[in-house]
């Protein structure tokens, strides 16, 4: 059965404090996997696709790398303001017009 | 830019009764996808249309029914609500299934 699992489920980091948020994932056939940021109450916010293993992308303070287990989300000097949940999703071959998200991490970032 | 619509975004709803749920999906985009996200949980995959086409379906209950139209808008039908049926529904859209997936702010369902 294709899982995706986040960790950790909350975090909570000082301003300017580095670090990273893991999904890691096992389905049939991975077609894509996606980083989204959540606001409470908010919709899903699209932040990064990865497709394949050695990919990686960067936005503003954030860069996503995907390997053929797992996906991290790297937070660089992070603003209260990149408080929120971020949720990774996966669409594979057995499921092409899904995405199965994993549980999410809650990041608090204060100052 | 635009994105996709949902209304209402907010409504109430006694136990038994119906309910339906709009989505505009992003220009151009022609798929739709429905999901269910319950306070402190993350979304559920309920149902996704292409073409006007059903294309994959999820832990949709049976109550639930949902269609894709000409104009590429699409209604989710709830009926014989339950009180567990609260949630938060979001849908999204892509240009073509394969391509990224992008979300509507949600339409929030209280069941009393």
């Amino acid at each position: 059965e294709d899982q995706v699992t986040q960790s950790p489920e909350a975090l909570r980091l000082q301003e300017g404090e580095s670090s990273s948020l893991n999904c890691s994932y096992t389905v049939s056939g991975l077609r894509g996997l996606f980083w989204y940021r959540q606001d409470p109450g908010k919709g899903p916010e699209f932040l990064f696709t990865l497709y394949s293993a050695g990919e990686e992308k960067e936005k503003e303070r954030l860069k996503a790398t995907l390997t053929k287990k797992e996906s991290f989300l790297h937070i660089t000097a992070p603003k209260p303001e990149d408080s929120a949940t971020y949720l990774c999703a996966v669409r594979t071959s057995g499921g092409y017009n899904k995405l199965i998200f994993g549980a999410g991490t809650r990041l608090a970032v204060h100052p | 830019a635009a994105g996709v619509i949902q209304s209402p975004r907010h409504l109430i709803k006694e136990k038994r009764e119906t309910a339906t749920l709009k989505c505009y999906p992003i220009p151009r985009h022609d798929t739709v996808y429905w999901y269910q996200q319950g306070p402190g949980q993350d979304p559920q995959f309920l149902i996704s249309f292409y073409e006007k086409m059903q294309s994959d379906k999820g832990s949709i209950p049976d109550r639930f029914s949902a269609q894709q139209f000409s104009d590429y808008h699409s209604e989710l039908n709830m009926s014989s609500l339950e009180l567990g049926d609260s949630a938060l529904y979001f849908c999204a859209s892509s240009q073509e299934a394969g391509n990224t997936i992008y979300f509507g702010e949600g339409s929030w369902l209280t069941v009393v």
